[in-house]
């Protein structure tokens, strides 16, 4: 059974950071392109980050909304993602899951339960 | 950068209502589109792949059409556990959502 678990969010100052983690198992994660999507409260969704495959040299790619203050990773010996969010801003505030993207990244088949990051002084 | 537009933004159907969602994009992307739905403090959901290809274990009232700019998600008699917000998302460059539709009981 394919599983995401999320974790690392919580209440954090503007200006701070964070570093959030998705844990998977049940595939072989090495394989995939992975992704971070978040959700502010009452909000749609919007996708952040993503990273590929080590077949593709782990290239990442980041939204312009995060671009230069969060940064996406993976260790696939810990079948482990990351996001690092710096210098963080109340509008971040949100729901963030990562999922598991199909082939080349054509759709999200799995996401994770998601972990609340709150940015507030 | 491409641009996704969701209608309507909201609506109100009956149990065994048909009930159709569309989704519009800026420019062409061949059938680079997925739909999802999500419940209340749930992660979204899977539903179609490529505009018109059903995610395995969904239920078949669910369909996608469509290609180009244009498509549509349909649910052909809609049920209790389909209230729900639905979103298309364009795989054809950067990920990007649609606005969302919210599906509620009239």
């Amino acid at each position: 059974e394919v599983q995401l678990v999320e974790s690392g969010g919580g209440l954090v100052q503007p200006g701070g950071s964070l570093r959030l983690s998705c844990e998977a198992s049940g595939f072989t994660f090495s394989d995939h392109y992975m992704d971070w999507v978040r959700q502010a409260p009452g909000k749609g969704l919007e996708w952040i980050a993503r990273i590929r495959n080590k077949a593709t040299s782990y290239t990442t790619d980041h939204a312009a909304s995060v671009k230069g203050r969060f940064t996406i990773s993976r260790d696939d010996s810990e079948k482990s993602l990351y996001l690092q969010m710096n210098s963080l801003k109340t509008e971040d505030t949100a729901v963030y899951y990562c999922a598991r993207a199909y082939s080349r990244g054509d759709y999200f088949d799995f996401w994770g339960q998601g972990t609340l990051v709150t940015v507030s002084s | 950068d491409i641009q996704m537009t969701q209608s309507p933004s909201s609506l109100s159907a009956s149990v065994g209502d048909r009930v159709t969602i569309t989704c519009r994009a800026s420019q062409r992307i061949n059938s680079a589109l997925n739909w999802y739905q999500q419940k209340p403090g749930k992660a979204p959901k899977l539903l179609i792949y490529a505009a018109s290809s059903l995610q395995s274990g969904v239920s078949s009232r669910f369909s996608g059409s469509g290609s180009g700019t244009d498509f549509t998600l349909t649910i052909s008699s809609l049920q209790p556990e389909d209230f729900a917000t639905y979103y298309c998302q364009q795989s054809y460059s950067t990920p990007l959502f649609g606005g969302g539709t919210k599906v509620n009981i009239k």
